[in-house]
């Protein structure tokens, strides 16, 4: 399978517990982003990442909210002490970075919700 | 934020009508995507038009694009049940920019 893997693909949680999610890009991506959706709404932008490097955060990650991608190749994102807002779907896309255009490519996101 | 908005924000139609989306946006943008998202699940890529671009077709999907208005359409012709989903519009400014989606539309295809 080439395409984005996203895990787990659902996660219930109690409010103030730690949750991790995990995407595997499509492997010859270099850029890998990570989404916000609720209900009714389109995607919205928390973060991405060139390579190993993260080169913009929303105003949305708040301190809570971490994403790391260590070597360049899968990545995390850790919610500390989740709040019921917190609950959405989470979606990962990767991209392979072109000088005019990319298209993102989505996984099947992880649905989060917090108690 | 969100700059594309997507109209109408909901659409029933019968199968083997057309089905026109549009969608406008505010700042200036290298290129337009539209996705589509079937229920609960992750987003397609189904079509890209360059800002240079007016027109694009694939399949059954016409996309056209007036810079001047800062506004898209995403035309299904001859629809089918399986288009049912949500259709989004993503701006890409360009460079290092982040892609912006809208809000997007749900079209519901009556067998």
């Amino acid at each position: 399978d080439t395409g984005v893997s996203q895990n787990p693909r659902h996660k219930i949680t109690k409010r103030g517990q730690n949750v991790t999610f995990r995407c595997d890009p499509i492997s010859e991506h270099n850029r890998l982003y990570w989404y916000r959706q609720t209900l009714g709404q389109g995607p919205e932008f928390l973060t991405y990442f060139q390579n190993e490097a993260q080169l913009e955060k929303s105003r949305l990650l708040s301190d809570r909210f971490s994403a790391e991608r260590p070597k360049g190749s899968f990545s995390t994102l850790e919610i500390q002490r989740t709040e019921q807002g917190d609950s959405a779907m989470y979606l990962c896309a990767s991209s392979l970075e072109m000088r005019v255009e990319e298209t993102q490519y989505f996984g099947p996101g992880t649905r989060l919700l917090v108690l | 934020s969100q700059q594309g908005e997507e109209d109408p924000q909901a659409l029933s139609i019968q199968e083997g009508e057309n089905a026109t989306m549009n969608c406008s946006y505010k700042t200036s943008i290298n290129n337009l995507q539209w996705y589509r998202q079937n229920s609960g699940r992750g987003l397609v890529h189904l079509i890209l038009i360059r800002s240079n671009e007016r027109e694009k077709h694939s399949g059954r999907l016409r996309v056209t694009l007036d810079t001047s208005k800062k506004s898209s359409s995403l035309l299904i012709t001859a629809s089918r049940a399986a288009d049912t989903a949500s259709y989004f519009c993503a701006t890409d400014p360009g460079g290092y920019q982040k892609v912006t989606f809208g809000i997007g539309t749900k079209l519901q295809v009556i067998p």
